[in-house]
């Protein structure tokens, strides 16, 4: 059975600040997949990380996979109230008995405080 | 481009009945997945559906159930409803059923159970 684990579960930090979620596993994932979710929503992808050691900047966010695709991070920087949410990390398997099941983190619920 | 549709938003139920979850994917996407999302357990991989055909399970009770149907929109049909049934049931589509293949989510039904 594939595991993520999720850090921190809760975020609560002033305007301006910067921030790092983090997601590990011992497995290898093919993929993983960075998500926002609003409260009664579906979570809304942010990025998708394929390469190992692959980093994408998107705005404010960016997102790194580890070189051997067991893990990843979520930096944010200059933290805005409008980034208040909960956040997933999900990977994707290699294969196997797991094909096309996502495993998700436990998520990281972030507040930015004005 | 519309995204993954999913109705009814709401959905209130008594113990013991059977509820039916529709999904219709992103246009093009031969792909449909269902998860559970309950309080404080995260997101847990329910079902997938490729091509009309079931391609893998997650560890839930064989009163979960659901089809695919020719144009791919998948019905996920939930019977002898208990109480901890109860979540917010999302759907996503992907291109294909390939390792790695990004997951998009629709807005989620929720399901409580009285």
């Amino acid at each position: 059975t594939q595991l993520l684990e999720q850090s921190p579960q809760f975020l609560s930090i002033q305007e301006g600040e910067n921030l790092t979620v983090y997601c590990n596993s011992s497995s290898v994932f093919s993929s993983l997949q960075w998500y926002r979710q609003e409260p009664g929503e579906g979570p809304v992808l942010l990025v998708t990380v394929v390469t190992g050691g692959e980093v994408k900047k998107l705005k404010r966010l960016t997102f790194q996979f580890g070189d051997a695709r067991k893990d990843s991070s979520l930096h944010i920087t200059a933290a805005q109230p409008g980034d208040t949410g909960l956040y997933l990390c999900a990977g994707a398997p290699a294969g196997g008995t797991s094909y096309g099941k996502l495993t998700f983190g436990q998520g990281t619920i972030l507040t930015v405080h004005p | 481009e519309a995204g993954v549709t999913q109705s009814p938003t709401h959905l209130i139920k008594t113990r013991g009945q059977q509820a039916t979850l529709r999904c219709s994917p992103i246009s093009g996407h031969t792909s449909v997945y269902w998860y559970q999302q309950a309080l404080g357990l995260g997101l847990q991989f329910l079902l997938w559906y490729d091509e009309g055909e079931e391609r893998n399970r997650g560890n839930f009770p064989p009163r979960f159930s659901g089809r695919q149907f020719p144009n791919y929109s998948s019905e996920l049909n939930v019977n002898a409803l208990e109480l901890e049934d109860s979540a917010l049931y999302l759907c996503a589509s992907s291109l294909g059923g390939r390792a790695g293949d990004t997951q998009y989510f629709g807005p989620g039904t929720r399901l409580t159970v009285l």
